[in-house]
């Protein structure tokens, strides 16, 4: 079975641009979450979505939104980016919301100029 | 949420037992105690978590401290793939998935 899938795996973007990133969850499951991971530095929190409704969000600003589509997959948007966006964007996906393992992606890649 | 402590680094033989502690003393009493790796370049990978009692799974044992505020995590013998960050994470199962990763312990296995 494929595992979460992240696309695209690098992104070079300029200050005060926008980005999407998708993510396909693992084939039914129906939880998603959104993880920022800057250089020397554990995963940050940032978004969970669990039946297309948000669950929990982390300490970000409101430039950083998502959803979460009929499919389960995902899309993480930011917004007038930032120098300090520059990150590996992590996304994870579990059979459902709660106490359940988590299955992560190999992450997005991103870099501001 | 509970805060953990971990030893920033540690290193083992290959192909020896690796004992990686975690010091969690204000975990509540309905977290369970995951633990999660990160191989270079890639995203988290699961290993185990537990409540109460010892874990066992084909990767790992968890032993957990009697009182709850600490835990071990025991990789029976090490091999070269087992080199990565190692995250100890108590998680409230009160709905949310958010994990809080802390900074970890960064395993190296020698050859």
């Amino acid at each position: 079975d494929a595992g979460v899938t992240q696309s695209p795996t690098h992104l070079i973007k300029t200050r005060g641009q926008h980005v999407t990133l998708r993510c396909s969850p693992i084939s039914g499951h129906k939880s998603v979450s959104w993880y920022q991971q800057v250089l020397g530095q554990g995963p940050q929190f940032i978004f969970q979505y669990y039946e297309k409704e948000e669950r929990g969000r982390g300490n970000f600003p409101d430039r950083f939104s998502a959803r979460q589509f009929p499919n389960y997959s995902s899309e993480l948007n930011v917004n007038a980016l930032l120098l300090g966006d520059s990150a590996l964007y992590l996304c994870a996906s579990s059979l459902v919301t709660g106490n359940q393992p988590q299955h992560f992606g190999d992450g997005t890649r991103l870099s501001i100029l | 949420d509970a805060k953990t402590t971990q030893p920033n680094s540690m290193e083992s033989n290959e192909e020896e037992p690796v004992h990686l502690p975690c010091n969690h003393s204000t975990i509540s009493g309905t977290d369970y105690i995951h633990w999660y790796r990160q191989l270079p370049s890639q995203g988290p990978e699961y290993v185990i978590h537990g409540l109460t009692s010892n874990v066992n799974n084909r990767m790992a044992s968890l032993a957990i401290a009697e009182d709850r505020k600490s835990s071990t995590l025991i990789l029976h013998r090490a091999t070269l793939r087992d080199a990565a960050v190692y995250y100890c994470i108590p998680n409230t199962p009160a709905g949310a998935n958010n994990l809080f990763f802390g900074t970890g312990t960064r395993l190296t296995v020698i050859p």
